[in-house]
């Protein structure tokens, strides 16, 4: 089955700043790639995604990257806010007639005001 | 209506107890999600429902029972839980086929067993 490691487990980063969290997946198979964020009690919420036929993907402050040949993906914030902090998660999942995603251990984002 | 609702929001049983957690879609989603979540832990697979069938069992105990009456709907029973499955219970949905396979999920049911 599927693996997915992701790093770091934790990262501080000042205001402004930028924010990589990386993840490798084990699956070659696996063509769908998001990233949830879940804030302190709430429910995860997808704030990007990238299918394998595409490289990049950007929105607003937010960029992904995808090294198929590598298996890694990458996700990007740059300018971080303070209501950025939250943990990250990615997840890999492949064709199915329904998606089993399979997710990283996580990231504790926090952004220093 | 683009949102996931799951009833109730916070259960606490003991280990006797029968309860089921329920949750909700409008947004013609044909697959949905159960998933577990331990504290500082990423979603864990429980079951997968496709077209209102079980297409997915990911060897969790008897103990816990999914149903999905209809397209929208999707339950939970639980029955002689541990303390050890006290967790957030978190339900997903949804589109099926390429390019719509993002999962939107509901704010979860926090379930403490006693």
């Amino acid at each position: 089955g599927e693996n997915v490691e992701q790093h770091p487990s934790t990262l501080s980063v000042q205001e402004g700043d930028s924010a990589v969290i990386k993840c490798t997946y084990s699956d070659s198979a696996s063509n769908y790639f998001p990233w949830y964020k879940q804030e302190l009690g709430k429910r995860p919420q997808l704030i990007i995604d990238i299918r394998s036929n595409v490289g990049e993907k950007k929105d607003q402050r937010i960029a992904v990257t995808l090294n198929k040949t590598a298996k890694h993906f990458s996700l990007h914030i740059t300018e971080t806010q303070p209501e950025d902090s939250a943990v990250y998660f990615c997840a890999a999942s492949s064709s199915g007639s329904a998606r089993q995603l399979t997710f990283g251990s996580g990231t504790q984002l926090t952004v220093l005001p | 209506d683009t949102e996931v609702t799951q009833t109730p929001k916070h259960l606490v049983m003991g280990m006797t107890n029968k309860k089921s957690l329920k949750c909700e879609q409008h947004m013609g989603h044909r697959a949905m999600y159960w998933y577990k979540q331990k504290a500082k832990k990423p979603p864990e697979l429980m079951f997968v429902y496709s077209y209102e069938k079980l297409s997915i069992n990911e060897s969790v105990p008897s103990r816990f029972s999914p149903e999905c009456p209809n397209s929208s709907l999707l339950n939970l029973h639980l029955h002689a839980l541990q303390p050890e499955d006290s967790a957030l219970y978190l339900c997903a949905s949804s589109q099926i086929g390429l390019g719509q396979e993002t999962q939107y999920f509901g704010p979860g049911t926090r379930l403490l067993v006693l």
